[in-house]
Order: structure tokens, then sequence, then C-alpha cells
């Protein structure tokens, strides 16, 4: 199993719609948890850290499930500006940082 | 407020030559990743030091490349005998601490001709 696994996609989405997707992580010992955007040729920026409670920042909905060793990205009411890679990045105990391959999304005007 | 300032931005090296790559973390920031990234596939981790100190190399290969954060300066990747597999973007990030998130640098693209 890989480290960190994103669904590649891409995930082509109207405008307004509202898009989830998953990202696995193999390691039980995984501490920290982000969500971070890339857009084409740019470097990735930071969107969210994602807490065991679930958090949530304006449309964006980010979830663990530790149990599952999963966290999910939800984007309600999406804009053709959300058009971009999503990364999933999880930091090990042992200082790990790893990024999974993102997941691209195209919102369809 | 300057950010993780990377530089150069491009830069074109012909095969057999020497590739110094540099990056100049956050201020405050003493925990500097590099990662590389082909066309079309994810980013890759390399290297990830702390001040005058390798902390895990395990994503370098083992020949050709090193990597170096000093007390004073930037980080330096640095690749040696440069070959057309080499090419790629090399992202530089630092951050403050474990656990804590990384904000990363515009880049550096390098061609090898």
């Amino acid at each position: 199993r890989k480290e960190v696994e994103q669904d590649p996609g891409p995930f082509n989405v109207p405008e307004g719609a509202t898009v989830a997707f998953n990202c696995t992580y193999s390691n039980s010992a995984s501490q920290s948890f982000f969500w971070y955007r890339q857009d084409c040729r740019k470097e990735p920026k930071l969107l969210m850290s994602v807490y065991s409670s679930g958090n949530e920042d304006g449309r964006f909905t980010a979830q663990l499930n530790r149990a599952s060793q999963y966290i999910s990205l939800l984007i309600r009411d999406s804009k053709l500006s959300d058009s971009a890679t999503y990364l999933c990045v999880v930091n090990s105990r042992d200082d790990k940082i790893i990024f999974g391959k993102g997941t691209r999304l195209h919102i369809l005007p | 407020n300057a950010g993780v300032m990377q530089n150069p931005r491009h830069l074109v090296r012909r095969r057999g030559q020497e590739a110094r790559l540099r990056c100049s973390p956050m201020k405050g920031h003493s925990h500097v990743y590099w990662y590389r990234q082909l066309p079309e596939e994810g980013l890759k981790f390399m290297v990830y030091l702390q001040k005058e100190n390798i902390i895990d190399e395990s994503g370098m290969p083992k020949e050709r490349f090193s990597a170096e954060f000093p007390k004073e300066g930037p980080s330096i990747l640095r690749i040696q005998q440069v070959v057309r597999g080499d090419s790629a973007a090399y992202f530089c990030a630092s951050s403050g601490g474990r656990d804590e998130k990384l904000f990363f640098g515009s880049g550096t693209q390098l061609s090898v001709l």
C-alpha cells in the first residue's frame, strides 16, 4: 500500500456543484494532515489543516477518519477558480512529510 | 514578511555541468525540505534539513546529489554532472518545526540540454 494515495482524477464538475475527494494513508502513527492546492506550474499552497474533529473554512470542509486512515476534502458551491490539483499531505512521527500525487479538479462553466 | 525564496527560477545546464539551487527559508524557520516534481507527476521528497544537519535524505539519489543548510546563508541543493533525467521542477519548503505546516518557494525549473 502506498504511503499516501489519492484518486488522480480528473474530476470534471459543473460550477456551483459540490465535490468531495478522499486520501488514504498507510502509517497509523501519522500525526498531522493537510490539504494543499497546486496550480499548473506553480508551487503548492496550503489550503487547510485537517483536525480530528473536522474543520471548515468557508466553502471547504476537511475531515479525518483515523480508524479507516483517510482524510477528505469537500468543496461546496464550486467556483471556476477552484480548478487546481489538490494534494493530500501527511506528516508522520518520524518527521517524514509525504505528499500524495494529487487529485485534479476541473470546474466547468 | 518575505516568504520562502528560491533562486534561480529557471536554470539551464548542459549534460555534465553542475547545478546549484538555492533556498532561503521563511524568517524564523529552521526546517527545510527539498522536493522534485516531474511534469504530470506528484511531489517527490528528496531531503529534510535543519541548520547544519541532514535529518532525512532517504529521497536523495545516492550519487551526484547533495544538500546542505549551513549556519549562515541559504540551503543549497547541488547536482553534479547533470543528465537529461534531472530536468524537473525543484521546490523548497520551510517550516518552524515538527508537525508544522510547510510553506513553499516558487521553485527552480531545471532544464538539462
